[in-house]
């Protein structure tokens, strides 16, 4: 079956400007997770889904960033007035339940976007 | 200062070897996940474990929970090992937080 697929997987941007990250999660899981990597250092959180309700969102670095899910599959990472220190890979992962439904599940990985700002 | 920490940051072995990577977090976590990354950035999960061992394969993954331990062995070391092996703890809000990760190579 379908991993958990994000897009684009490279994205060139111009410092200012407005980007878009998609993340399809794997059919059914109820929680979703947005990391980020920057070059040489492990992923740190940003924010987390269950359903479609923003379960915690303590990681995201300032109000420029903001995601959502409104249907309760695919999320949207949204970066406004994009600046050199947002380039990293976003990396986007889902599990079956999360914490709501019991938690402690495996969490499954997309292959991450590579954001790059100029 | 990062929670979780590991060691050592870059490792190097021959072909056949037995491989430790330690990692060591601060404060009481519901679980600890072992996670390998290859170049070009995807991210496999190897092992979540709360206490106890678990074995998989060349792998196995122990955790102290007294210690706020954990140490991942690879056992007959092969090049197609060479990867980023990552822990990260599981706190109570079901956010991983993860350690900077241990740089294996391999060579035959």
């Amino acid at each position: 079956g379908a991993g958990v697929s994000q897009t684009p997987s490279n994205k060139v941007t111009e410092k200012g400007k407005y980007v878009e990250l998609r993340c399809d999660p794997i059919s059914g899981h109820t929680a979703l997770y947005w990391y980020r990597q920057s070059l040489g250092q492990g992923p740190e959180f940003l924010i987390y889904f269950q359903g479609t309700g923003a379960a915690d969102d303590s990681g995201l670095p300032n109000d420029r960033f903001f995601a959502v899910r409104p249907e309760g599959s695919v999320s949207t990472l949204k970066i406004q007035r994009t600046e050199r220190g947002d380039s990293a890979v976003y990396l986007c992962a889902s599990s079956p339940k999360g914490l709501a439904g019991g938690g402690g599940n495996e969490q499954f990985f997309g292959p991450g976007t590579r954001l790059t700002v100029l | 200062k990062n929670e979780v920490e590991q060691s050592p940051q870059n490792l190097t072995a021959q072909e056949g070897e037995f491989i430790t990577i330690n990692c060591s977090y601060s404060v009481g976590i519901s679980a600890l996940h072992w996670l390998q990354q290859h170049p070009g950035g995807g991210i496999v999960s190897l092992f979540m474990l709360s206490s106890g061992k678990k074995k998989h394969g060349r792998l196995i993954a122990t955790i102290n929970i007294q210690e706020k331990h954990s140490s991942l062995h690879i056992t007959a070391s092969h090049p197609r090992d060479s990867a980023v092996y990552i822990c990260a703890a599981r706190y109570n809000t079901d956010k991983l937080i993860f350690g900077t990760g241990t740089r294996l190579q391999v060579f035959p």
